[in-house]
């Protein structure tokens, strides 16, 4: 499996601002999502992070909102926009292979508290 | 859509226990796999088990084996010798094998290892 990084593991932040959340890969994948966990809750997709093109985003996620970039195939980043308290979550990046490695693998989260 | 469910919120067994839990989902696809996470207090997504729904085998892993039944659509997790190191949100997840090849997630069932 591969090696995913986040940055950063968590963050205070005050509401109205924005945080951008980095996920790095040590192997070159062919797909990498982004996901929120609300406290308490279970993983809900926000996106797929599409190399060279834009973000695919899940039904009541927005890109004004959840702008994502990802410039190669080792490397991308979410921004959650205008934080409200409701932001407060952790968010997982994930990565898939191709062929037999048709599995995802998850980044340590990043934990967001917005006051 | 695919949908997931894991209906215990919580278990609880004694160190060295056998311990099952259940995962039933819902979809329309022939072609999928099926994963348990676990996710300890220290929040990091960790993979236990996969399957293939095109094997007939169950997957097993060391001490974590699973009870495939695809007619039933119901995908248990049976962990033998519980240590207390099990102690961890478990999560069971489906992925379309083609396609928008996102994890969907069921709730979580909340384990404990009593020592």
């Amino acid at each position: 499996s591969a090696v995913i990084s986040q940055k950063p593991s968590r963050d205070i932040c005050q509401r109205g601002t924005s945080l951008t959340i980095q996920c790095q890969v040590d192997s070159q994948v062919t797909m990498m999502f982004w996901y929120r966990q609300q406290p308490g809750q279970s993983l809900t997709l926000i996106a797929t992070a599409n190399q060279g093109s834009e973000a695919t985003y899940e039904s009541g996620f927005v890109i004004d909102k959840f702008p994502i970039s990802r410039p190669n195939l080792t490397f991308s980043t979410l921004t959650v926009s205008n934080m409200s308290p409701e932001d407060s979550s952790i968010y997982l990046c994930s990565v898939k292979g191709q062929g037999a490695w048709e599995t995802q693998y998850f980044g340590p989260g990043t934990r967001l508290l917005v006051l | 859509a695919q949908t997931v469910t894991q209906s215990q919120p919580e278990m609880s067994v004694q160190e060295a226990e056998t311990v099952t839990l259940s995962c039933t989902y819902d979809t329309s696809e022939s072609n999928y796999y099926l994963f348990w996470y676990k996710q300890p207090p220290s929040r990091q997504m960790i993979l236990v088990i996969r399957q293939e729904a095109y094997k007939q085998q169950n997957a097993t892993e060391n001490r974590f084996s699973v009870n495939f039944q695809k007619a039933a659509k119901s995908f248990s997790l049976k962990i033998s010798d519980s240590q207390l190191g099990d102690t961890a949100m478990y999560f069971c997840a489906f992925m379309k094998r083609s396609g928008a090849q996102k994890l969907v997630f069921g709730q979580g069932t909340r384990l404990t290892i009593n020592p």
